[in-house]
């Protein structure tokens, strides 16, 4: 069974311009989470779908970055325009119930 | 306010020495608590993790950790490192009462010598 994917694995841009990244997450698993890593900071929470609903959307930084699960499968995470604040790593995973969520390898973002 | 802490941000031990990672997290009721390693190159997998029951848990790849209610601690050990065990280790407490939302640590990164 494949697990949570991510692409691309990593994108470097320049400040301004727009970056997409993709999620897929495991089949049949309703709750879509993105998270993101700073450097040296911890992981933090940016949004959960449930199916193509967000369910919480306290952790999205403004309002550049936008989270899309259109037919609740695949999630995109589009920032536009990207700032240099941006640069992280940034992680999907998904669940089917709230006992273990499963993380993707995660989109390294590089704002130049 | 919710939150996880883990003081070490780099830890070295030889290949053989035993391991303990501390966390420890702030939160008004017992939270279910995780341990996952991110592998170079690698995602988030789980190493293990606390919901109830007997406070001591066993993961995977020989990693073990105890709750202590107590101390508000869940601190990850192993007896005996393996250098393919460097990585980098979070601690995780969620969701969250009303949530799914997980709250990390700034995780550790463990370097092993030969």
């Amino acid at each position: 069974e494949a697990g949570v994917t991510q692409f691309p694995s990593h994108s470097v841009i320049e400040k301004g311009q727009t970056v997409t990244l993709r999620c897929d997450p495991i089949s049949g698993h309703d709750n879509l989470y993105w998270y993101r890593r700073v450097m040296g900071k911890e992981i933090k929470f940016l949004l959960h779908f449930v199916k193509e609903s967000k369910q919480d959307e306290s952790g999205m930084p403004n309002n550049r970055f936008l989270a899309e699960r259109t037919g609740g499968t695949y999630s995109t995470l589009k920032v536009q325009p990207a700032e240099l604040e941006d640069s992280g790593v940034y992680f999907c995973a998904s669940s089917q119930d709230n006992t273990e969520a499963f993380f993707g390898q995660g989109t390294r973002l590089t704002v130049v | 306010a919710q939150s996880v802490t883990q003081p070490d941000i780099h830890i070295t031990v030889s290949e053989g020495a035993s391991l303990e990672l501390r966390c420890n997290y702030s939160y008004g009721a017992t939270p279910y608590l995780f341990w996952y390693v991110q592998s170079p190159g690698q995602g988030l997998q789980l190493l293990l993790k606390y919901f109830s029951g007997d406070t001591l848990v066993q993961g995977i790849k020989g990693f073990e950790a105890e709750f202590k209610r107590s101390q508000s601690s869940f601190n990850l050990r192993k007896p005996s490192v393996h250098w393919s065990d460097a990585a980098e280790y979070f601690c995780a407490v969620g969701p969250l009462s009303g949530t799914y939302k997980y709250i990390f640590g700034t995780g550790t990164r463990l370097k092993v010598l030969a």
